[in-house]
């Protein structure tokens, strides 16, 4: 069955980086693309970029600050972000994205189990 | 940057229908999605390319979209649909560029 497992809770420093990941396993990796989406606490939530072998796209709030990467031969996916502040604490989640011939979103149809990151002095 | 306005909060009661909008310039060109999250749970995808409705997800739930607005109703909500409901879509010039709405929580009184 198809399973998204996620790296645990981190806390951070303000300026820090982080890197969480996202393993995929029960089906074939390569074929769908992953969003990172994230929620603060008690907010609503906000996408943050997909990737996939060919294509990776950030939201605009996030370029230059994040990157993601696919590693195929471990069917893991890696979010890192850098120079934290306060506001980037959110539970972050990453998400299976299937897609048609054109290319276009079927939705995110399964979701990993959220990373918590805390980011305090 | 792009946007999608959703309503804050809807509440209704079980025998009526409830109906959720989801208003963005891009909607006459792209697919909205509608995801149901409660409390402390992952989203779950209930209506993807604006009306079509994944396997297991229950028939009371139906989507439209029309112009610049896009619509998740709920017909005969339970209690259990009691959640907040987010609208997602893409940039219209950049289809992998997403974009979430800013919820709605949806009350069953």
């Amino acid at each position: 069955h198809v399973q998204l497992v996620q790296s645990g809770a981190e806390v951070k420093e303000p300026g820090a980086s982080m890197k969480v990941s996202c393993k995929a396993s029960g089906y074939t990796f390569t074929n769908y693309h992953i969003n990172w989406v994230r929620q603060a606490p008690g907010q609503g939530l906000e996408w943050m970029g997909i990737i996939s072998p060919n294509t990776a796209s950030y939201a605009q709030k996030f370029q230059g600050r994040v990157s993601m990467t696919m590693e195929t031969s471990t069917s893991t996916v890696y979010m890192e972000m850098r120079s934290l502040t306060s506001e980037d604490t959110a539970v972050y989640y990453c998400a299976r994205d299937p897609f048609d011939s054109s290319g276009y979103s079927l939705g995110f149809d399964y979701w990993g189990q959220g990373t918590l990151v805390i980011v305090s002095s | 940057s792009y946007e999608l306005t959703q309503p804050p909060s809807v509440s209704v009661s079980p025998g009526q229908t409830a109906r959720i909008t989801c208003s963005g310039d891009a909607l006459p060109k792209k697919y909205a999605y509608w995801y149901q999250q409660k409390a402390g749970q992952a989203p779950v995808l209930v209506i993807y390319e604006d009306n079509k409705r994944p396997s297991g997800i229950p028939e009371r739930f139906s989507g439209s979209s029309s112009g610049t607005m896009a619509t998740l109703t709920i017909s005969g909500p339970q209690v259990e649909d009691e959640a907040a409901y987010y609208c997602y879509s893409t940039d219209a010039s950049d289809h992998y560029r997403g974009v979430f709405g800013g919820g709605t929580k949806l009350t069953v009184l």
